[in-house]
């Protein structure tokens, strides 16, 4: 089972409100991913938990804030987002490590729109 | 540092004809390559990946793709078209002891029947 599961498909928001995106794998990953993708691009990556360690901020504004309270689990919280932060927001996970088994899994994603 | 080059953006294949889509990588140490498809929509499908090993790999819907360290080279074929492999397909490559991928720009397949 490769699977990564992400709630909710479609979420909508104002620029004050806080919301929290979620992401579940059960295949015993080490290492969780936050992307970003824009329409007809390839996805930006956020951020990385290793371990359940933060080892990578792609610089990210800190209106987004990861969190990851377990090794299925990852977050990401939204707060006073700008419209321009409107995107479809991707979750993948890997066995951790960089070895030849580390392919990365995606969810299906979140598709946020920032009014 | 890694990176991957597609070259044409929309790449249109009539039903039944070869797909082919192009990725040349470049790496300072031996690369893992992949290629993700997305349907609209969708999170990213793998399709394939090489790691080390036998160079021609094969993936799932009919694509394989071969490895040419020589060309630097990762090009996708599948050897007829169907409509519903109309979608975007991603190129990435990483290495080993690094979990970042780096994603080519991707190429949006339109199959005309």
């Amino acid at each position: 089972d490769t699977e990564v599961t992400q709630t909710p498909k479609h979420l909508v928001m104002g620029m004050t409100n806080k919301k929290s995106l979620k992401c579940e794998q059960h295949m015993g990953h080490r290492a969780m991913y936050w992307y970003k993708q824009k329409a007809k691009k390839p996805p930006e990556l956020m951020f990385v938990y290793s371990y359940e360690k933060l080892s990578i901020n792609e610089s990210v504004p800190s209106r987004f804030s990861p969190e990851c309270p377990n090794s299925s689990l990852l977050n990401l919280h939204l707060h006073a987002l700008q419209p321009e932060d409107s995107a479809l927001y991707l979750c993948a996970s890997s066995q951790g490590g960089g070895t030849v088994t580390d392919t990365q899994y995606f969810g299906p994603g979140t598709r946020l729109t920032v009014l | 540092a890694q990176s991957v080059t597609q070259l044409g953006s929309h790449v249109s294949v009539s039903e039944g004809a070869l797909v082919l889509l192009r990725c040349n990588y470049s790496s300072s140490v031996p690369p893992y390559l992949f290629w993700y498809v997305q349907y609209p929509n969708q999170g990213l499908q793998l399709l394939l990946k090489y790691t080390t090993g036998a160079t021609l790999v094969k993936g799932i819907n009919g694509f394989e793709a071969e490895f040419k360290k020589s060309e630097t080279s990762f090009h996708l074929t599948k050897p007829s078209a169907h409509m519903s492999d109309a979608a975007e397909y991603f190129c990435a490559v990483s290495a080993y002891g690094n979990n970042r991928l780096a994603f080519g720009k991707g190429n949006q397949v339109v199959v005309i029947p």
